[in-house]
């Protein structure tokens, strides 16, 4: 009963460097986010994807790149880090196309960047 | 595009007593609402969510929350505040369109006297 498991779970980058964060479902979602949690604003919605090999921008997609290739794993890349870019990054996803089950949520990953 | 306000950044409240916490949304339809729950270091857990009937809906953790059309307000109370309810409590508004984003307010931390 895993649920949404987010690699890794913390990671220190120097400005420039690039990384990925893994995001893996089991629950057969199609629908999965990646959000970012900066204190006082809130999660802000980085990009989304409504199904297998399908992305979209959210609010706030610049410096990040992602890829859906497999239905189960929404991968997030930052080719370029920046320390802009220090936050908590969740990934959700759901399974409705109304979105009323609302969103399961992985435990996320802590990012600074130096 | 939608918008959620939470008003209240921090609130301090004794174990025992009541709370409620205060959530106006901006959108141009009939809202998804949601309620999520963070405790530290974690992700983020859905209390309750509204998105049509009843008004006053019943969520997890004996949480409750009322949809007020006329004031754009999804407020959440809880009758007796127990000192595990300490956590930051997020508001949600979802969009009825594909990709289901939910959009969030800035949270508000609840912290618990004994």
């Amino acid at each position: 009963n895993a649920g949404v498991t987010q690699t890794p779970k913390f990671r220190v980058l120097k400005t420039g460097q690039s990384m990925t964060l893994l995001c893996a479902q089991d629950m057969n979602h199609e629908y999965m986010y990646w959000y970012r949690q900066d204190p006082g604003m809130g999660l802000r919605l980085i990009h989304y994807s409504v199904g297998e090999g399908t992305t979209a921008k959210g609010e706030v997609p610049d410096g990040y790149n992602v890829s859906r290739l497999k239905k189960q794993n929404f991968l997030l890349g930052l080719e370029s880090a920046a320390p802009s870019q220090t936050s908590v990054y969740f990934c959700a996803s759901t399974n409705t196309l109304q979105g009323d089950n609302g969103y399961t949520f992985g435990s996320g990953t802590r990012l600074t960047v130096v | 595009a939608q918008s959620v306000t939470q008003p209240d950044i921090h609130i301090t409240v004794s174990e025992g007593a009541s709370l409620e916490l205060r959530c106006n949304y901006s959108y141009g339809a009939t809202p998804y609402l949601f309620w999520y729950v963070q405790s530290p270091g974690q992700g983020l857990q859905l209390l309750l969510k509204y998105f049509s009937g009843d008004t006053l809906v019943q969520g997890i953790k004996g949480f409750e929350a009322e949809f007020k059309r006329s004031q754009s307000s999804f407020n959440l109370r809880k009758p007796s505040v127990h000192w595990s309810d300490a956590a930051e409590y997020f508001c949600a508004v979802g969009a009825r369109a594909a990709g289901n984003k939910l959009t969030f307010g800035g949270g508000t931390r609840v912290l618990v006297k004994p």
